[in-house]
């Protein structure tokens, strides 16, 4: 079964651009999730969505927006890019199939964005 | 507010001896706890997870206790070897389990 994947892995963009970064979660996940890594801040939670609705947000200014797909592929969109925006964005996929406990999320390897 | 806390940034342990990383939440709601092994430049692996109702749970090397009361949960690995060198990072989430919430990660290293 393939693992979550994220287009693309590295990019570069400069200042006031917008970002588009893609994930393709595991076959039969319905629940994708976004969060932002950055150095010493751990993981920070972005959006969650499942069956093309957002069902949690975290706190992250409104140039960050993401959309589900019917196909359960998911994408996340930077606008007006600041330099603070570069770090590592990972989406992760799970079964969820409406919120229950015990869910198990399952990363994919990033997208590096630096922003300069 | 950070709500899960890894207070250790960083750790260092011989081969063959046990590394014991430790993590601590504030939100008594969260009732299942993971753990994930992150290496550079890759994505965080899962590695284990414990529910509430649990205080103990074992998977070969690792094992993950959790102290409600204190809320605070700890995972050993025994016996460490260097492949065990990565950051590790814990999470929590609620009865939704819609939103995980990370530590900041500790960095392990395991020294042959």
């Amino acid at each position: 079964k393939a693992g979550v994947t994220q287009t693309p892995r590295y990019l570069i963009k400069t200042r006031g651009q917008q970002v588009t970064l893609s994930c393709s979660p595991i076959s039969g996940h319905r629940s994708v999730s976004w969060y932002q890594q950055t150095p010493g801040q751990g993981l920070q939670f972005l959006f969650e969505y499942f069956s093309e609705t957002q069902r949690n947000k975290g706190n992250f200014p409104g140039r960050f927006s993401g959309r589900q797909f019917s196909n359960s592929r998911s994408e996340m969109n930077v606008s007006t890019l600041e330099l603070g925006d570069s770090a590592l964005y990972l989406c992760a996929s799970s079964a969820s199939t409406g919120g229950t406990a015990g869910n198990t999320i399952y990363f994919g390897e990033g997208s590096w964005l630096t922003v300069v | 507010d950070q709500q899960v806390k890894q207070n250790s940034p960083s750790l260092s342990v011989q081969e063959g001896r046990i590394s014991i990383l430790n993590c601590d939440y504030t939100n008594s709601m969260f009732d299942y706890f993971l753990w994930y092994k992150k290496y550079p430049a890759e994505g965080p692996t899962f590695l284990i997870s414990i529910s509430s109702i649990k205080d103990k749970n074992e998977d070969g090397r690792f094992t993950v206790f959790l102290n409600k009361s204190a809320k605070h949960l700890s995972l050993h690995i025994v016996p460490s070897q260097p492949g065990d060198s990565a950051v590790y990072f814990c999470a929590a989430s609620a009865q939704d389990g819609n939103q995980f919430y990370f530590g900041t990660g500790t960095s392990l290293t395991v020294i042959p």
